[in-house]
C-alpha cells in the first residue's frame, strides 16, 4: 500500500476558479512534505517544501498547508489558469534515513 | 538554472537489447537518481547514487544497472530488455542537505519496449 495517498485521481475547473488537492500519508517519522507540478511530457518541478513546524507556504497562487497531527496536507490553487493543467504530485521526506515516498498524482485540467 | 538533460526524449527497442539512459547534470550536485513513472504508481526509486563510483540500489533495482564514472553524468542500463520495462524513466540531481535537498528533474525518456 501506498504511504502516499493523493485525491482526487483528477479533476476539471474553469478558468479563474480555485481548486484543493489533498494528500494524506503514513510516513514515519516526518521529515518533510514537498509538492510538485509536473506539465504534461516534462519532469516535476518543485513548487513547495514544507518541515514539522511549517503549517503554511505559499509560491505565487499556490498555496499548501500540512497539519502534521492528522497527516494529512493540501494543496490550493488560487485563480486557475490554462497554465494550471498539469499533474500535482505529493511527497513526503521520512527523517531517519531520508527515504522520498510519492503520491501518484492529482491531475488537474483548467478549461477556458 | 538548474538543468538536468536526459539524452533521448524517446526510444524504441525491442526485447532482449541492451539500453543505455544518460543523464547529465550542471549544477554539481553529488546525488543523482534514476526513476520510473507509470500509470496509477507514484515515481519509483531504482538507483541512486551519491558520489562517483558510488550507487545505491532503490525500491526496484530488478532488471537494472547504473554507472557514475564522472560527478554530472548518471547512466542507466537495462542488461536485456524486456517488455514489463516499457516506462517513463526520470533522472533527477540535488545536493547533499538531508532535509531540503530539493531535486531537480530531467524532462523525462519514454521507453517503448516491442
Amino acid at each position: 500500500k501506498n504511504q502516499v495517498e493523493q485525491s482526487p485521481q483528477s479533476l476539471i475547473i474553469l478558468e479563474g476558479k480555485n481548486c484543493t488537492l489533498q494528500c494524506n500519508y503514513t510516513v514515519s517519522p516526518f521529515s518533510n512534505l514537498r509538492w510538485y507540478k509536473q506539465d504534461t511530457g516534462r519532469g516535476p518541478v518543485s513548487l513547495t517544501i514544507m518541515t514539522f513546524s511549517e503549517n503554511t507556504k505559499s509560491n505565487g497562487r499556490y498555496t499548501a498547508t500540512l497539519d502534521a497531527d492528522t497527516k494529512q496536507s493540501s494543496l490550493h490553487i488560487t485563480a486557475s489558469q490554462l497554465s494550471d493543467s498539469a499533474s500535482y504530485i505529493c511527497v513526503v521526506v521520512r527523517s531517519n534515513d531520508y527515504k522520498l515516498s510519492f503520491g501518484a498524482g492529482t491531475t488537474v485540467t483548467v478549461r477556458a | 538554472d538548474v538543468k538536468v538533460t536526459q539524452s533521448s526524449r524517446y526510444l524504441v527497442k525491442r526485447t532482449g537489447e541492451k539500453v543505455f539512459l544518460e543523464c547529465v547534470q550542471d549544477m554539481d550536485h553529488e546525488n543523482m537518481f534514476w526513476y520510473r513513472q507509470d500509470p496509477g504508481l507514484g515515481l519509483r526509486l531504482i538507483y541512486f547514487s551519491y558520489d562517483v563510483k558510488m550507487k545505491e540500489k532503490g525500491d526496484i533495482p530488478e532488471g537494472y544497472s547504473v554507472s557514475r564514472e564522472k560527478k554530472e553524468r548518471f547512466s542507466l542500463i537495462l542488461e536485456s530488455a524486456s517488455t514489463n520495462q516499457t516506462s517513463m524513466y526520470l533522472c533527477a540531481s540535488s545536493t547533499q542537505d538531508r532535509v531540503k535537498n530539493i531535486q531537480y528533474f530531467g524532462a523525462g525518456t519514454r521507453l517503448s519496449v516491442l
